[in-house]
């Protein structure tokens, strides 16, 4: 079965530093991974996905099959990064795709 | 940029009566979703919709949920017979593609409060 974990709940970094959200995933197909961003109050935005290979706000991700690892990082933290973000896999598990997600990694970045 | 919509942002019902969650998905997108986030837990898949008709649907969604697309535009989710643990944050979701290559994209939910 398919599964997305994102085993820290809370990660508090300061401005500046380096930041790195971990998502392992189990999935037997080939995977389609995102990265989603809630900021407070507001809606689920899409931050990254692995096909495009973009960066965004600072943001990547590598897909890592060997690992089954898609982990988000950046290398300068801002303030402006505190949020929650959800790891998601896309999978087909019947007639259509759709999205599961992990539970979720609170960022707090601290001046 | 395109946004899905949802209506209302909070809905407080009482426990047993029926609530109707609406959206309206991005024009040119083709696939729709219905997700929940009960306070605490994770976003979890509820339903998905195409072609007019309902493609897929987990374990939550039983016979007391039902969607719809009255109008080409709407996209409504259905509880007929709301209970306490029904209340969560409902998110509507559209995509271009069945397979989200492109993502999908969410609206700002619907927080549902049954009392």
């Amino acid at each position: 079965a398919q599964r997305v974990t994102q085993p820290e709940k809370l990660l508090s970094v300061f401005k500046g530093a380096p930041v790195e959200l971990k998502c392992n995933y189990s999935y037997s197909g080939s995977p389609e991974l995102f990265w989603y961003v809630q900021y407070s109050r507001q809606r689920l935005q899409l931050l990254l996905r692995h096909i495009s290979r973009e960066s965004i706000k600072g943001f990547t991700a590598d897909l890592n099959k060997g690992e089954t690892s898609f982990h988000l990082k950046k290398p300068f933290a801002q303030e402006e990064d505190s949020a929650m973000y959800y790891c998601a896999l896309s999978y087909s598990g019947g007639s259509n795709y759709k999205l599961t997600f992990g539970k979720g990694t609170l960022l707090t970045v601290n001046p | 940029e395109p946004e899905v919509t949802q209506t209302p942002s909070h809905q407080v019902t009482q426990m047993g009566q029926e609530v109707i969650l609406r959206c309206v998905p991005i024009s040119n997108h083709l696939y729709f979703y219905w997700y929940r986030q009960i306070l605490g837990q994770k976003v979890e898949f509820l339903v998905s919709f195409y072609n007019n008709e309902i493609s897929e649907k987990s374990e939550i969604f039983d016979d007391q949920f039902s969607v719809e697309r009255p109008d080409g535009s709407n996209f409504t989710l259905k509880i007929r017979s709301t209970k306490l643990e029904d209340s969560a944050m409902y998110f509507c979701a559209s995509s271009i593609t069945g397979t989200g290559d492109y993502g999908y994209t969410f609206g700002s939910g619907t927080r549902l409060t049954v009392v």
